[in-house]
Order: structure tokens, then C-alpha cells, then sequence
């Protein structure tokens, strides 16, 4: 039973079209982040919601938006998507809550791997 | 500057080698650093956590934090090649945004 799971795997579309990836994860964290992989494998934080609110917000162009319908979920959407989005974006959780003593540990799912073309 | 600073390598090495992985960084209030393994087209998974300076040991793996010249190190002994994996070290304050932040990770391939 997969504890963080994102879909798709696999995007690939041509500039300017509109995009989403959705991630579950089924192990009662509060937190949930989306981060950006490059080609370099360099890490980024974008966002991070607890318990549907946004807590953390990088500076990302705000073509990229995201959503918590709820703690277990956590979706993005990039509209006219670029060239230069072309990464691996990767949800995780964590079971900090917000103003708890949050440690880091971060729970990723396999990452959606996005091409634009 | 960067906040964290990690060779990105490749680093490769035989089979039963010892491995030391080195990160350096800025921020003095990073209390929690964390060492990922990340095998291809997988996502990264916690190996090691430590809390403030000293010394950790799992296995064949030893973390090291040394606060005073903010600097982390991961030690593997008897490397295999199961280690073969990009090794990511991270930090983070452990209070409030809950962020964390990761270095450029190395690569390190070890070979049979």
C-alpha cells in the first residue's frame, strides 16, 4: 500500500498548455509539500500546505497553483506551461503540525516526471 | 551563497570502499540534518537523522554533525553496490515553516 502516491508519472506536452499532478498520501501526516527536482537533481521546496492551509510559498511563478482539498491530498496545476518547467516534481508529507516542532522528515512520493516540449 | 553546499560528484569507488559524503552550510539555526538516499527515477527516502551536533550510527552508516564549523558528514563502511544512489543532505530549523532544505545531492556509484 503505497504511502505517498502522485499521478501521473509521465507528462509530456508542448508550451502553453495547462497541466495537473495530484498526490495522495494515506499516512495521517498534516503536512504535505510539493518539490521541484531539475536536471542536476537539486531539490526545491514550492509550496507547503497543513491541514489545507498554505503555510509555505516560494517564490514560483504563479502559473503554478496548488490545492489541498483536504490534509491527505495535495494537487498542482501549472497553466501555459514553458520550457523551463520541464522537471520532476515530487509531493511529500510530514507528520509536523504547524507550530509543532517539525523535523524534517519528509515522506516523497516517485515524483511526475513533466516534459515540455 | 547557497544555504547548503554538497559536491555534486560523481564519486565512484570499488566495492568494500569506505565512502565519506560532506555537506557544508550557512544558517546556524538549522537544529535537524537528515541524509536521503535517492536510487534512479525514485523518489528520496530518509536515511539517517540527527539532532543537533554528534554522532549517529545505523549499520554500516554513521552521520556526523559538527554545529561549530557547520558541517555534516555521512560515513558508509563496507560500501556496496546497493549503495550505487545520489545521497542528499538536508536540514531544517525544525520549528515553524517546516522547511526543508536540501543540498545538490552526490552521486555516488560503487563498483562491484
Amino acid at each position: 500500500d503505497t504511502a505517498v502516491s502522485q499521478t501521473p508519472k509521465y507528462l509530456v506536452t508542448q508550451m502553453g498548455n495547462d497541466k495537473s499532478i495530484k498526490c495522495e498520501q494515506n499516512l495521517g501526516h498534516d503536512t504535505m509539500y510539493w518539490y521541484k527536482q531539475d536536471s542536476k537533481k537539486f531539490l526545491k521546496i514550492m509550496f507547503s500546505y497543513n491541514n489545507k492551509e498554505l503555510i509555505i510559498n516560494e517564490t514560483v511563478p504563479n502559473r503554478f497553483s496548488p490545492k489541498s482539498p483536504d490534509k491527505a491530498h495535495l494537487n498542482l496545476h501549472i497553466n501555459s506551461l514553458e520550457l523551463g518547467d520541464s522537471a520532476v516534481y515530487f509531493c511529500a508529507s510530514s507528520g509536523g503540525g504547524r507550530g509543532g516542532t517539525g523535523t524534517g522528515e519528509l515522506f516523497f512520493g516517485e515524483g511526475s516526471r513533466l516534459t515540455v516540449l | 551563497q547557497k544555504e547548503v553546499e554538497q559536491d555534486p560528484g560523481p564519486l565512484s569507488v570499488p566495492e568494500g570502499a569506505i565512502v565519506s559524503l560532506n555537506c557544508t552550510y550557512s544558517n546556524s539555526a538549522f537544529q535537524y540534518f537528515m541524509w536521503y538516499r535517492q536510487y534512479s527515477r525514485k523518489g528520496p527516502e530518509l536515511l539517517m537523522y540527527t539532532y543537533s551536533s554528534g554522532n549517529k550510527e545505523d549499520g554500516r552508516f554513521t552521520a556526523q554533525v559538527d554545529k561549530s564549523s557547520k558541517y555534516i558528514s555521512l560515513f558508509i563502511r563496507d560500501s556496496q553496490p546497493s549503495d550505487s544512489a545520489t545521497y542528499l543532505c538536508a536540514m531544517s530549523m525544525g520549528t515553524g515553516g517546516f522547511k526543508t532544505i536540501f543540498g545538490a545531492g552526490t552521486r555516488l556509484f560503487v563498483k562491484a
